[in-house]
């Protein structure tokens, strides 16, 4: 494997469930971001984690609980979620924080909530 | 706050076409844009990236230049093939780690 991987590509869910979306890199990076893409919408930027720690929540609902256990491995925890929910959930990584660093992204989760 | 505005949101042109997308944005004050690319279904794949004191970048028959004073910068493909047809991003990074995205312009390379 290469690069940024997601898992899964697609999730259906109703709202009384709890699920969590994956995102691995095989980059050796130390930044990782969470971002939605809606229809119609801009791509949004969710959280980012540097080191493992959260340095940025960008006003995000409660229902969506990240979690980053190393530098390699993103989560994002979700329960109680909206129909308003559905979007492409996209993960990235860079190497570092600064604003020189490019942010490489993966596939995405298709994420529906019925 | 940083707004980025994308025009056209749809362009469809035949093949061979060199062809020019726009982007805007509110804030001069930023640390570099970047312009992607996302086929249908996938995430993103970077295609240039231009710091705030350059003017362009080229990689191959793409060229994209930057007007930081006027909020603009623009993705010119050369010799349009329909290996091209996605959707073209453009993003800004305001801030550390902080990318505000376009809405996108979907191209459509017509053989």
């Amino acid at each position: 494997e290469t690069g940024v991987t997601q898992t899964p590509r697609h999730l259906v869910m109703g709202m009384t469930n709890k699920k969590s979306l994956k995102c691995e890199q095989h980059l050796g990076h130390n930044a990782m971001y969470w971002y939605k893409q809606s229809a119609k919408k801009p791509l949004e930027l969710m959280f980012v984690y540097s080191l493992e720690e959260r340095v940025e929540n960008n006003s995000v609902p409660s229902r969506f609980s990240p979690e980053c256990p190393n530098s390699s491995h993103l989560f994002l925890h979700l329960h109680t979620l909206q129909p308003e929910d559905s979007a492409l959930y996209l993960c990235a990584s860079s190497q570092g924080r600064g604003p020189s660093y490019e942010q490489y992204f993966g596939p995405g989760t298709r994420l529906t909530v019925t | 706050k940083q707004e980025v505005t994308q025009i056209p949101a749809a362009l469809s042109v035949p093949e061979g076409e060199n062809l020019v997308l726009n982007c805007s944005f509110t804030d001069s004050a930023i640390y570099n844009l970047q312009w992607f690319r996302q086929d249908p279904g996938k995430g993103l794949t970077s295609l240039l990236l231009i710091q705030s004191s350059q003017r362009e970048q080229t990689s191959g028959r793409l060229n994209a230049s930057l007007d930081k004073s006027s909020g603009r910068s623009t993705l010119y493909i050369a010799a349009s093939q329909p290996g091209d047809s996605a959707t073209y991003l453009c993003a800004v990074r305001k801030g550390a780690q902080k990318l505000v995205f376009g809405q996108g312009t979907r191209l459509t390379i017509n053989p």
